[in-house]
């Protein structure tokens, strides 16, 4: 287990419509990263946050929002819901110190949008 | 310049067998590269790295092999087990600013028993 903790696992959503997840971060790490893993292809990055400010942006529509908290924790906002937005979100913690430490992946979010 | 090519797609080894995962990456700049391994419903959970200043690391039956020449990394799975069937990934990153991970597309492997 890597501490990293999500929620909700699964959840269906209607075309339109919005959702919030939620990422719980390993203790003492102060990065997180979410990630997009279309099924059967590699996670691909949307956005990171560090110490509660973004610290960079993948190539995702500004539809796709976060937010990081004091204790670490962090949401991603998805609004106006697309069929291909469907797919296996993931949260990654790690510890940002000005060099590279190891990032710890959640188990991930699987949304499915119809 | 940014992306993380990966081969072969899947690949299907004998229990006890070595099994090997190729990666090809095409900015210099990348510093770190991680492997991950996948379990079906799980997140991927970090297997190994290697940063380009060595050209082997090993942990375990796990190797990483890197070539900074070419612009090549592998994992090798030495005594292969059907444990060991999931999806790996390669990934490569710049260890200064966003470290966000460029992913391979991923290989799928199966060992049998």
């Amino acid at each position: 287990e890597t501490g990293v903790t999500q929620s909700p696992t699964h959840l269906i959503k209607t075309r339109g419509q919005q959702v919030t997840l939620r990422c719980s971060s390993q203790s003492g790490h102060n990065t997180v990263s979410w990630y997009q893993q279309a099924l059967g292809q590699g996670p691909q990055f949307i956005f990171q946050y560090y110490r509660e400010e973004e610290n960079g942006r993948g190539n995702f529509p500004p539809r796709f929002s976060g937010l990081q908290f004091p204790n670490y924790s962090s949401e991603l906002n998805v609004n106006a819901l697309e069929l291909d937005d469907s797919a296996l979100y993931l949260c990654a913690s790690s510890l940002g110190t000005g060099r590279i430490t190891e990032a710890f992946f959640g188990q991930g979010t699987r949304l499915t949008v119809v | 310049q940014q992306q993380v090519k990966q081969s072969p797609q899947s690949l299907i080894v004998q229990k006890g067998g070595i099994s090997i995962i190729n990666c090809a990456y095409e900015n210099t700049a990348f510093d770190y590269f991680p492997w991950y391994q996948q379990f079906p419903g799980k997140g991927p959970a970090l297997l190994i790295a290697i940063r380009p200043d060595v050209s082997e690391k090993k942990e375990g039956r796990f190797t990483i092999s890197f070539n900074k020449s070419a612009k090549q990394f592998s994992l090798h799975i030495m005594d292969s087990q059907p444990g060991d069937s999931a999806t790996y990934f390669c990934a490569a990153t710049l260890t200064s600013g966003t470290y966000k991970y460029i992913f391979g597309t991923g290989t799928r492997l199966k060992v049998l028993a």
